[in-house]
């Protein structure tokens, strides 16, 4: 079952522009987890943000937390052809999600046009 | 190189057939997860553990069987291999809950 829900799906910027992703989720978690995956890779974990945080840097990376909302957003700053990758937002949660408390959205594709 | 490796990296089976996919980690993560990846369902969970001799069964387990005697490894066995469980294969580990999974490099199944 799915939990977090990326959107957009898909997105192409052009290099430089700033890329921002969203995620919804439904029901409280504990904290919740973005990860880049390259095409033929694995993915790469990014950031983890608490649930009682409201925002976190890595780098050009900016990920903010809203509970109330049950939503969380990713920006990318100045991308870089390099940043091309699927996006997954994942939750996870004490009581709920899969087996392990985390649960993967189908994730957003962001393609950075040169 | 500290990391999650997994074996192989490729692989064709018949239908019928059973295989074990080989996952080991260096880094004395007590977290270890099997997720298959089909275009457009994201990432499912196969099974999980917490640490040596605990695993627990995830979203899709049928047809997978798991074990964990070391911290290091955790085998994912493939008892009747079926055109369904056609997928790429992840093994990833964490050190907690609170913690990011690092991932190995996948495998590609394809069963015939």
């Amino acid at each position: 079952s799915q939990q977090g829900e990326e959107d957009p799906q898909a997105l192409s910027i052009q290099e430089g522009e700033n890329a921002t992703m969203n995620c919804s989720y439904k029901t409280s978690i504990n904290n919740l987890q973005w990860y880049r995956q390259n095409s033929g890779r694995g993915l790469v974990h990014l950031i983890l943000i608490r649930s009682n945080e409201r925002e976190k840097h890595s780098g050009r990376l900016r990920v903010t937390l809203d509970t109330s909302k049950k939503s969380s957003s990713l920006l990318i700053t100045a991308s870089r052809a390099a940043d091309t990758a699927s996006y997954f937002c994942a939750t996870g949660s004490y009581s709920g999600g899969g087996a392990d408390g985390l649960t993967f959205g189908k994730g957003t594709h962001l393609i950075i046009q040169p | 190189n500290a990391g999650v490796t997994q074996t192989p990296k490729f692989q064709v089976l018949k239908t019928g057939q059973s295989m074990t996919l080989q996952c080991a980690q260096d880094m004395n993560h007590e977290y270890m997860s099997w997720y298959r990846q089909d275009p457009g369902m994201g990432l499912r969970l196969i099974h999980y553990s917490v640490g040596a001799g605990i695993t627990d069964q995830g979203e899709v387990p049928n047809g997978y069987n798991v074990s964990r005697s070391t911290t290091e490894d955790f085998p994912l066995r493939l008892l009747s291999a079926a055109p369904s469980q056609t997928s790429v294969y992840f093994c990833a580990s964490r050190g907690g809950f609170h913690y990011g999974y690092t991932f190995g490099s996948g495998t590609r199944l394809t069963v015939v």
